[in-house]
């Protein structure tokens, strides 16, 4: 089957670096996403990698490594306004996208 | 320009009765998608239509239908609703359905069946 596994809930202060992990068992890979949902609220794209590496955006980075099955959201420079729900989804061979259940990320001032 | 719209934002519905989900986008894209989110799971995709007129079943589609009749529009019923169908309701397009198309979300419906 197909599996998309993150952590339930992870803590951080306000102006420090927090790293989400992601690992996938996926049929087939196209590509893997990040986004942010904020409580209540509809899930927004941040990034996607396809290819393994980094890539950078501001404050936001992700990492993939296919031959792993692993990715990461880094998260640098903490603000309040971060304290949302993140999620990974794997497109796979299908063209579909498989989701993680999400990491609830609080901060703390 | 609106992006994605839901509608209703919520509702209460009594078991058995139909109901329809409306999402219309503005955006011209190809790819639409009606997906559930349930505590402690990920996002599960319900139906997808890749170009109007078009569309296919995702991972649960039982007890739900979709149309395709314009690139605008993509309606969701629950013909006869049950318990189990109470989630939040997202409906999503991107602009094809390759893998470098972004998908983007409407605000979604709060449905609860009793």
């Amino acid at each position: 089957g197909q599996n998309i596994d993150q952590p339930t809930e992870m803590t951080a202060t306000e102006g420090a670096i927090v790293q989400i992990n992601c690992t996938y068992q996926t049929s087939g890979f196209n590509g893997l996403f990040w986004y942010q949902q904020h409580a209540g609220e509809a899930p927004t794209f941040l990034s996607y990698n396809v290819l393994d590496g980094l890539e950078e955006k501001g404050r936001f980075s992700s990492f993939l490594s296919r031959s792993k099955g692993y990715s990461y959201l880094l998260l640098k420079e903490l603000q309040m306004k971060d304290s949302a729900s993140y999620l990974c989804a794997v497109m796979d061979s299908n063209y579909q996208l498989i989701w993680g259940a999400g990491t609830k990320l609080i901060i703390k001032p | 320009i609106a992006g994605i719209t839901q509608a209703p934002t919520s509702q209460i519905l009594a078991a058995g009765r139909r109901m329809t989900l409306r999402c219309t986008q503005d955006m011209r894209h190809n790819a639409m998608y009606w997906y559930r989110q349930d505590l402690g799971l990920g996002l599960r995709l319900i139906h997808y239509s890749n170009t109007a007129g078009t569309t296919g079943k995702g991972e649960v589609p039982d007890g739900y239908s979709v149309s395709r009749a314009n690139t605008d529009d993509f309606p969701l019923t629950l013909a006869s609703a049950v318990p189990s169908q109470t989630s939040v309701y997202f409906c999503a397009s991107s602009e094809g359905s390759s893998s470098t198309d972004t998908q983007y979300f409407g605000p979604g419906t709060r449905l609860t069946v009793l």
